[in-house]
């Protein structure tokens, strides 16, 4: 069956480490998406990708950045942890009709 | 401003009754509008998409209505389990590869 994978689940890192999340999704969707999920203001965009070669900036986008080198694949690096930065993100792809398949989430702390 | 705004934050019912959650949006323009579930630890998950022309879908016990008109759309729930116990988050779509946009959701919790 098709899914959307992310790794790891959980991290705990230092303030100023670079850090890397996985989201792997094997729907051949083109849209791929980052949120990231707290208390009091739910889910907000990091960043989007509409395709191979093409991202785009989200609400919350600073500190963050993402490549889409193929369809399966789209990485979320923070450059530079900050504290700020320990919350709960997910991953999503979107089929054709808008409709968002959610991985199951990887939470990060920054100590 | 595209907002979606959500009502009540937070809820909490007996087990057998029914509940309706509220959604009130500003988003223009209107493609289309998702109700997700968000279990404890885990992803949201699609439960009713609806169009500009849609009144009513259900999904089981979910029952998702839309008033174009008046930009809001509510959520009622039948007899609920305390598998129901979940964030519910109203979602609504501008279409044309735009990104969605998101309530904060309304966290309900049925107990026995």
């Amino acid at each position: 069956d098709a899914e959307i994978t992310q790794s790891p689940r959980h991290k705990i890192t230092e303030t100023g480490r670079q850090v890397t999340l996985a989201c792997h999704q094997t729907w051949n969707h083109n849209n791929m998406f980052w949120y990231r999920q707290d208390l009091g203001h739910g889910l907000r965009l990091i960043h989007y990708s509409y395709g191979v070669q093409d991202t785009n900036k989200g609400e919350v986008s600073d500190g963050y950045s993402v490549s889409r080198s193929n369809t399966e694949d789209l990485p979320l690096t923070l450059e530079s942890a900050a504290s700020s930065q320990t919350s709960v993100y997910f991953c999503a792809s979107s089929d054709p009709r808008d409709t968002q398949y959610f991985g199951p989430g990887t939470r990060l702390t920054v100590l | 401003k595209n907002q979606v705004e959500q009502s009540p934050q937070s809820l909490i019912i007996l087990e057998g009754k029914n509940c309706t959650l509220q959604c009130n949006y500003t988003v223009s323009p209107f493609s289309n509008l998702r109700w997700y579930k968000q279990d404890t630890g885990r992803g949201p998950v699609s439960l009713t998409i609806m169009t500009f022309s849609e009144n009513t879908k259900s999904n089981g016990r979910y029952t998702a209505t839309l008033d174009a008109d008046t930009k809001q759309s509510s959520l009622h729930i039948t007899a609920s389990q305390l598998s129901d116990s979940a964030s519910y988050i109203c979602v609504v779509t501008k279409g044309g590869n735009t990104p969605l946009v998101f309530g904060k959701g309304t966290r309900l919790s049925v107990i026995a």
